[in-house]
């Protein structure tokens, strides 16, 4: 079966760097999407990666290694908006999103 | 980025009446959109598949009879949720892609429905 892994819930502190983990098993691989998501909002796009490595933008940087099936979400500069829940998806073979069940990122002062 | 709005943002109805949410891509053609469902503190779960000029495809445990879907156009489809029931309360959401690409979903504000 497909399956998407992402820790439940996460704590950080003003101002300093958390990396957020999300491992997947799906069939077929066609990118992996990051989102942000606000209590009680949609979710909004962060970030997209298809190809090993890291992209860079701003604060937020992605990182996706296909041969490990892995890819973590670095929030650098940490502020108190980015308490929410963080999203990972994965786009199978048939372009269908898969989704992880979500991690909340709660920021202490 | 393209905008999806869904209408309306929230409603409240009594038990065993229907209740419709518009989503409308507003700025390009969606062939395809996508309905969510989301519990409290829980990811987003897939209802179905929404294909302009076509039926839609639900996802296994979701009853078609009760979650009208229809796509008329490349920039609307409509949700219905008929015969409500508290158990239906949830926050749903809609989403479209480009057409003709892979790339990122746009979600519409969401609704969230309260079913008394």
């Amino acid at each position: 079966g497909q399956n998407i892994d992402q820790p439940t819930e996460m704590t950080a502190t003003e101002g300093a760097i958390v990396q957020i983990n999300c491992t997947y098993q799906t069939s077929g691989f066609n990118g992996l999407f990051w989102y942000q998501q606000h209590a009680g909002e949609a979710p909004t796009f962060l970030s997209y990666n298809v190809l090993d490595g890291l992209e860079e933008k701003g604060r937020f940087s992605s990182f996706l290694s296909r041969s490990k099936g892995y890819s973590y979400l670095l929030l650098k500069e940490l502020q108190m908006k980015d308490s929410a829940s963080y999203l990972c998806a994965v786009m199978d073979s048939n372009y269908q999103l898969i989704w992880g069940a979500g991690t909340k990122l709660i920021i202490k002062p | 980025g393209a905008v999806v709005s869904q209408h309306p943002s929230w409603v409240i109805c009594k038990s065993g009446t229907s209740v419709k949410i518009e989503c409308r891509s507003l700025d390009f053609q969606a062939t395809t959109m996508f309905w969510y469902r989301q519990f409290p503190k829980q990811s987003l779960m897939l209802m179905a598949t929404s294909n302009e000029g076509s039926k839609a495809t639900y996802e296994q445990g979701v009853e078609k009879d009760k979650f009208l879907i229809n796509h008329a156009s490349l920039t609307l489809s409509t949700l219905t949720v008929t015969s409500a029931h508290p158990e239906d309360s949830s926050f749903y959401i809609c989403s479209a892609r480009l057409t003709g690409t892979h790339t990122e979903a746009f979600f519409g504000q969401g609704t969230r429905l309260t079913v008394v």
